[in-house]
């Protein structure tokens, strides 16, 4: 099963600034995504990482708030522009190692806090 | 309505006990499912997958009805160990681009 790796995996900023999290997988996957987990709820996609192209965003979601890049097919980063209180959350990359499985795995998660 | 509806509990059940969760969901063009565990303050982590024929791994038995648009998962004499929230999970694939919908999770708190 692909590793993944985040950075950081826990926060506190200040309301305004910006904090990019970065993800690293150990094998060179297809599809990569960025999720949100907000206290209590479940997981929200937030969007799909493409590599060479634009994100693709889910409803709700948009590139200025939530830029993200994807150089390579083992590295993307998410940034959290802007930040307000709302946007504390916990923030987690996800792949797909086989496509045809359709099974996601996880990093850890980065807890950001945003005072 | 949501694409995909779970109870999201507490279940609370006694040490042995045998507790079933329930998920329906709504895009009949959905073609995986899964049941994800997630404990507390961590990242989800792939428990089983969702057959049509039913697939069992251990004390946990998954169920597909796929006329109903409803899965199932039953775990037989409950650990302490099993405590965590369980998430329902459709994927749909199309034109190889993957959607991947998360139900809201079912808590369930094994006691002693």
């Amino acid at each position: 099963s692909a590793v993944i790796s985040q950075k950081p995996s826990r926060d506190i900023c200040q309301r305004g600034t910006s904090l990019t999290i970065q993800c690293q997988v150990d094998s060179q996957v297809t599809m990569m995504f960025w999720y949100r987990q907000q206290p209590g709820q479940s997981l929200t996609l937030i969007a799909t990482a493409n590599q060479g192209s634009e994100a693709t965003y889910e409803s709700g979601f948009v590139i200025d708030k939530f830029p993200i890049s994807r150089p390579n097919l083992t590295f993307s980063t998410l940034t959290v522009s802007n930040m307000s209180p709302e946007d504390s959350s916990i923030y987690l990359c996800s792949v797909v190692e086989r496509s045809n499985t359709g099974e996601l795995f996880f990093g850890e998660g980065s807890r950001l806090t945003v005072l | 309505r949501k694409e995909v509806e779970q109870d999201p509990g507490p279940f609370n059940v006694p040490e042995g006990a045998t507790v079933a969760f329930n998920c329906t969901y709504s895009n009949s063009a959905s073609q995986s499912f899964f049941w994800y565990r997630q404990d507390c303050r961590k990242e989800p982590k792939l428990l089983m997958s969702v057959y049509s024929s039913g697939n069992e791994d251990g004390r946990f038995t998954a169920q597909l009805n796929r006329a109903s648009q409803y899965i199932s998962l039953l775990i037989r004499d409950s650990k302490l160990s099993d405590s965590a929230t369980y998430l329902c999970v459709v994927n749909k694939y199309s034109g190889g681009y993957q959607k991947v919908t998360f139900g809201t999770g079912t808590k369930l708190q094994v006691i002693p």
